[in-house]
Formats: C-alpha cells, sequence, structure tokens
C-alpha cells in the first residue's frame, strides 16, 4: 500500500518550543523520506531528508527520527520561530520513483 | 537556488475545452514530474518524464492526460477535454539526476479552475 499517513493535522506551539510533526508508511520499498514545507501561495521546498541507513538525521534546528522496524519518522523543529509557520508535507519514494506525500501538517507558532 | 517556472500561474476555462499547462525546468535538470494538490490536501503524483518518455503514470493521469517536451523547450501538460474534476493546483517539478533520491525541485504552480 502506498500511502503515507501525516499527524497532526494542524499544530499550534509557541515561539521556542520544539514541534514534533509524524508520519507513518506501510510500503517495505520506500527507502527515502524527505521532509518538505509549504507556504500559503508558494511551491513546495525541501527541507531535510533521509535515509534509512540512518536513524537520526540533523540541520540546525530540524532533526528527522527514523524508527525502520515500526515504519515510522518525525520531523522535529527545535526553538520554534514564528517565521516556521508553515505547512509541513513528509514524503516516501522508492528507488527511481516518485514522491507520495503525507495529508500536511499545519503549524503555526505563536510569539 | 536552482528555478523551475510554470505558466500561466492561473487558467480559467470551461469544462470541455483543452488546457496546456507549461513548465520551464531547471536547465541541467534530466527527470521531469507533474503533480497535483486540490486545495488544503497533500500533492499526488501523477506522471514522471525522462529522456522523452512517460516513465511512471498513477491511476490520476487519465486517457486525457498527455504529457511532452519538444525539442528541450517546455515541459507541458495538456489536458483534453478538461472535466470539473480536473480543477486543482498543478505543480511542476525537475530533478538533476537519472534516478535515485535527487531533490525534486518544485515550481511555484498553476492553479487551473475548470467551471
Amino acid at each position: 500500500q502506498q500511502q503515507v499517513r501525516q499527524s497532526p493535522q494542524s499544530l499550534t506551539v509557541w515561539e521556542g518550543e520544539t514541534a514534533i510533526l509524524n508520519c507513518s508508511y506501510e510500503d517495505s520499498t520506500f527507502d527515502y523520506f524527505p521532509w518538505y514545507h509549504q507556504f500559503p501561495g508558494e511551491s513546495p521546498a525541501l527541507l531535510i531528508a533521509i535515509r534509512p541507513v540512518s536513524n537520526k538525521k540533523e540541520d540546525g534546528r530540524f532533526t528527522i527520527f527514523f524508527n525502520k522496524r515500526e515504519k515510522k519518522f518525525s520531523l522535529h523543529i527545535a526553538d520554534s520561530q514564528p517565521g516556521d509557520s508553515a505547512t509541513y508535507f513528509c514524503a516516501a519514494a522508492s528507488s527511481f520513483s516518485k514522491l507520495v506525500f503525507g495529508q500536511g501538517t499545519s503549524l503555526s507558532v505563536v510569539p | 537556488g536552482p528555478k523551475v517556472l510554470q505558466i500561466p500561474s492561473h487558467q480559467i476555462i470551461d469544462m470541455g475545452q483543452m488546457v496546456t499547462l507549461n513548465c520551464d525546468p531547471v536547465s541541467n535538470h534530466l527527470y521531469f514530474y507533474w503533480y497535483k494538490q486540490i486545495l488544503g490536501q497533500q500533492m499526488e503524483f501523477l506522471v514522471n518524464f525522462y529522456n522523452g518518455k512517460v516513465m511512471e503514470k498513477s491511476k490520476l493521469f487519465k486517457d486525457q492526460f498527455s504529457v511532452e517536451r519538444p525539442d528541450g523547450s517546455y515541459f507541458t501538460l495538456k489536458i483534453q477535454p478538461t472535466a470539473l474534476e480536473d480543477s486543482a493546483v498543478y505543480f511542476c517539478a525537475s530533478s538533476p539526476l537519472t534516478g535515485g533520491y535527487a531533490e525534486q525541485f518544485f515550481g511555484p504552480g498553476t492553479r487551473l479552475t475548470v467551471l
């Protein structure tokens, strides 16, 4: 089943808190897991991505945690800023194939 | 960073008409994609294209849809005839490698409204 499930649908955090966004998948052939963010009226942009050879990937305030056994991965945004407010999409892909996107999480960071 | 351009940004047409959405991918990219996003929902893959051929397409890529990139010009998505359910934002993406996990760069989207 080539589906990616994402939760929560919306999330509000205070400035400085850590936002946690979750995704799960079923297809064992998926081996690339990127996170994109999308601001209203703009195109999606890649934030960070992970391959299952590792279970953690950090880039500044953004960290992906990956659990291959449970087929789950999450995005942690540390020290959230109001400028982080956007819709975040997780995605998954198999070699040489298309991205399958989650349903999106609308993140609001309140000052 | 690299930019994918899409023309037009908005298109309003009557049901049954033909529409062509244009994408100007990043110049050295080799793989091209179309995704469809209905308001408030996730992007869904339509088709990818490499070396003049469709490599993979989804169930959303109906018989009324076609793609081409004649002579390295725009990568186009044509819908003929259009239906009400084709109303959505269509995103073009391109990536620089022949496969694997190269980042897909997305264009700003074309908002298609079918009346």
